[in-house]
């Protein structure tokens, strides 16, 4: 079951902090967030394996809440160039994984 | 190569006509997965080869989809027939590890399918 990511969309001014969410009715191993460019490939930011760990990338954080089955994506004092849409996908315990819908950062400066 | 290397990078077709897409991917990784994404929507799973082990097929829309790959090397994605909603960009990953549950993935800039 796809996992629920919100909000769909945010626009923000260049310095400005947004929190995107993940969220899944299922049990999860892990979580994975990725951005992607428009007409690029998704790139890696970050897995976060169940354990209730945070992980950074540059200015980007993430927590995953194993108990509440959801994970959250900070970026902090954003920069033009995190512009994009970020997708998270979740595994479950059949180790598939399936991606949310994305949620579009749009950065002004 | 450097990175996984998706052909072609654009592709149009005529409604009925078949398509393959070729996926090259980074050179030791096992893990093959080919993704559809429509525009303005999420990555759709389509198939996932793991070495030589059967392919996990469950995502293929329709019998019109066929994929094979050869031990861990190039990939291609069949479509027959062509329908106008196949019309997406097409994109493949490939990853070192046998679970994609805590690998990284590695995308292509993936192959836009037009179908007229």
């Amino acid at each position: 079951q796809q996992p629920v990511q919100s909000p769909q969309a945010v626009i923000l001014r260049e310095g400005e902090d947004a929190v995107i969410n993940c969220s899944s009715s299922k049990a999860l191993y892990s979580v994975h967030w990725y951005r992607q460019k428009h007409g690029e490939a998704p790139v890696f930011l970050m897995i976060l394996l169940k354990g209730g760990e945070q992980k950074g990338h540059e200015k980007i954080s993430a927590s995953f809440n194993e108990k509440k089955q959801q994970s959250s994506l900070y970026l902090t004092a954003s920069q033009l160039s995190y512009s994009g849409t970020y997708f998270c996908g979740t595994v479950d315990s059949n180790y598939q994984l399936i991606w949310g819908a994305g949620t579009k950062l749009i950065i002004k400066p | 190569g450097a990175g996984v290397s998706q052909s072609p990078s654009n592709k149009v077709t005529e409604k009925g006509k078949d398509v393959e897409l070729r996926c090259d991917p980074i050179s030791g990784h096992t893990a093959l997965y080919w993704y559809r994404q429509r525009l303005g929507q999420g990555l759709e799973f389509l198939i996932y080869f793991q070495g030589n082990s059967a392919p996990d097929k469950s995502g293929l829309p329709s019998d019109r989809f066929s994929a094979e790959r050869t031990g861990e090397s190039v990939s291609t994605l069949t479509i027959q027939r062509t329908q106008q909603e196949d019309s997406a960009v097409y994109l493949c990953a490939s990853s070192s590890g046998d679970r994609e549950a805590d690998e990284k993935l590695f995308f292509g800039s993936g192959t836009q399918l037009s179908v007229l």
